[in-house]
This record gives C-alpha cells, structure tokens and sequence, in this order.
C-alpha cells in the first residue's frame, strides 16, 4: 500500500497558538487526501477532503476558518489549526487514495495537546 | 444517516482461540466495506476491502466476509501480536467518504 508520513508525530502547544500539520504522500502522487480526527474512544471522523490545487471541501460542522488545509503539491497536503484551545486537543490522521481510487491508506498520525 | 456499529466492544482471547468480530451496517447504497487494524497511538492499517454479499477475503489469520447487513473479521488461531483495534468503515455514495465504527479492541494472550 501507500507510504504516508506526518510530521510532526506529537505537538503541544499553548492556547491561542496555531500549529501545521504536514500529511507526505512518499510514494506516489495523491490528487485527493483526507483528514479526519480521533478523540479517545471514539471513531475516526471525517474533518476534510483535500483536493490538490483547489479548495478543500469541509464536512458539515468542521470550521474552515479554524482548520485551514493547503494541498499545494501531489505528495503534500497540510492542515492548520489556528488559535487552537484545548478542546482542538485530537489525534489527527490524514490518509490518501491509491490505485484503483477506492483504499484509503493513512499516516502515522498527530497528537496534539492544547496547554 | 450512515451508521456503522461495532461489537463488541473489547474482546479478550487466549492465544489459538478463535473469534469473530462483527460489524452491522445501516446504509443507503453500500460501495465499500473496509477493515483497517489500528495499533495505539498510529494511523489505521489496511486490511480488507469487500464490495458485496458473499464476498470474502483471507490473509494470514484473518478471514472477513460480507453480508447485506454485516460483516465479519474472523480471526483463527490468534497469536499476542493480533492485539490491536479493528476498525470496519463503510464508503457509500462519491467522493470515497468513509463512516467508520468505533472499534473493537482485542487483546490476545498468552
């Protein structure tokens, strides 16, 4: 399957600072990445799909102004979180198509921790 | 509304007890059934994907087959480094959205 990586793996930060979030596609070109978000015990939810080279469509409850996703390039997509509060503190997993455009493979993940 | 449920909850199994773990389905329009293995603190792990009833799909220990309402992971003669959570998700309509389940997490011991 596909090679994703996430950096960083693990973040903390203070409250009202933005932290990046970088999902790499290392083996192939991904024209479409999606983010999702896993707080404790609970499913992976659909944050975002990442389309390269155009806006990034948000599901229903998911403030684009608050997580800003930049899909510049076919092996990089990131995801902003801006003015994070502790509420923001996730687990966050981006995953990208390949091949036959129906398995999404995902990355490591990103703890991050709002102080 | 998509629904994916999970069970049970947790599972505990002597190392070469064999199980199956179940995943039922409320969709409209099914195109997908997934099953990921997800180990603490990492991404979701590929395993299987199922397209429709009848269908099955073996690797290693691990057996999952498709039903209209359900699917199921059937695990044989587990070994300690099968313990993880296992995740089925489901994709419906376009766009390759997936509703996942929350889990079942499965712990096998010596």
């Amino acid at each position: 399957g596909a090679v994703v990586s996430q950096h960083p793996s693990r973040v903390i930060c203070k409250s009202g600072t933005s932290v990046k979030i970088e999902c790499r596609s290392l083996d192939f070109q991904a024209t479409t990445m999606f983010w999702y978000r896993q707080f404790p015990k609970q499913s992976l939810m659909l944050m975002a799909t990442s389309n390269e080279g155009s806006k990034a469509t948000y599901e229903q409850g998911v403030e684009k102004d608050k997580f800003l996703i930049n899909h510049a390039s076919l092996t990089l997509s990131t995801l902003t979180v801006t003015s994070a509060h502790p509420e923001d503190s996730s687990f966050y997993i981006c995953s990208l198509l390949q091949g036959d455009g129906d398995t999404q493979y995902f990355g490591p993940g990103t703890r991050l921790t709002v102080l | 509304e998509d629904q994916v449920t999970q069970s049970p909850e947790a599972l505990r199994l002597q190392e070469g007890e064999s199980s199956s773990l179940n995943c039922s389905y409320t969709v409209s329009g099914l195109r997908g059934l997934f099953w990921y293995r997800q180990d603490p603190g990492k991404g979701p792990e590929f395993l299987f994907t199922l397209y429709s009833a009848g269908e099955e799909k073996e690797k290693e220990r691990l057996k999952a087959t498709l039903t209209k309402k359900e699917s199921f992971l059937h695990i044989t003669a587990p070994k300690p480094e099968d313990s993880a959570t296992y995740l089925c998700a489901s994709e419906t309509g376009g766009g390759n959205k997936l509703t996942f389940g929350t889990g079942t997490q499965l712990k096998v011991e010596l």
